[in-house]
């Protein structure tokens, strides 16, 4: 089945520095995928969707300049967490589909999320 | 936009018994359901869902039921087991591979 992996699982980066989260589509090409935070014991919110060549859809209150995305192949999206805070710390989440199956069949797959810890 | 309001948001039951999560939604145009099973430090893992033209479905002992007129939809868990404790998330879309809207979720602890 279509998998969905994440890397780094976890990273711990001191104040002001920048971290790069890979998420990647193993079987399949995704021309779309999104990103999702995770607080502790909390849901999960929408960051952004991430469009193969072209630019990221960014929901409200999500700083575009400090979250960075790229998804500049069909199987490969980034996102760059820029001068990264401790309120940063979060757990983040990618998901994509298989385009090559119709949206009414084929659902979200997850990554395994990376557990960004910012000192 | 969506909003998808889930109880409760913790759940307690013993070995064996049933375990019952209710969602709510907002908009009327969202045609896809589907529930995540969460494990502490994994991204959420898909593991039932329902779209709009259906009221019930079951997939051994989970079963989800939507009433789309009152814009609800629930989780049933039957002979719960311990490795069912989880967080369990619901949510809603317009289809399946659209961005999905979550609830709050749900921690459910199975006790042997």
């Amino acid at each position: 089945g279509a998998v969905v992996s994440q890397h780094p699982s976890r990273v711990i980066c001191k104040s002001g520095t920048s971290v790069k989260i890979e998420c990647r589509s193993l079987d399949f090409q995704a021309t779309t995928m999104f990103w999702y935070r995770q607080f502790p014991k909390q849901s999960l919110m929408l960051m952004a969707t991430s469009n193969e060549g072209s630019k990221a859809t960014y929901e409200q209150g999500v700083e575009k300049d400090k979250f960075l995305i790229n998804h500049a192949s069909l199987t490969l999206s980034t996102l760059t967490v820029t001068s990264a805070h401790p309120e940063d710390s979060s757990f983040y989440i990618c998901s994509a589909r298989d385009p090559g199956r119709s949206s009414y069949n084929s659902p979200l797959h997850f990554g395994n999320g990376t557990r960004l810890t910012v000192t | 936009g969506e909003n998808v309001e889930q109880h409760p948001s913790t759940l307690s039951v013993q070995e064996g018994d049933s375990a019952v999560i209710k969602c709510t939604y907002s908009d009327s145009a969202s045609n896809y359901f589907p529930w995540y099973k969460q494990e502490l430090g994994k991204g959420p893992q898909l593991i039932i869902d329902i779209r709009s033209n259906v009221g019930e479905k079951k997939d051994q002992r989970i079963a989800v039921t939507l009433n789309k007129t009152a814009k609800h939809f629930s989780l049933h868990i039957t002979e719960t087991q311990p490795e069912d404790s989880a967080v369990y998330f619901c949510a809603a879309s317009l289809s399946a591979g659209n961005m999905l809207t979550f609830g709050g979720g749900t921690r459910l602890m199975v006790k042997p």
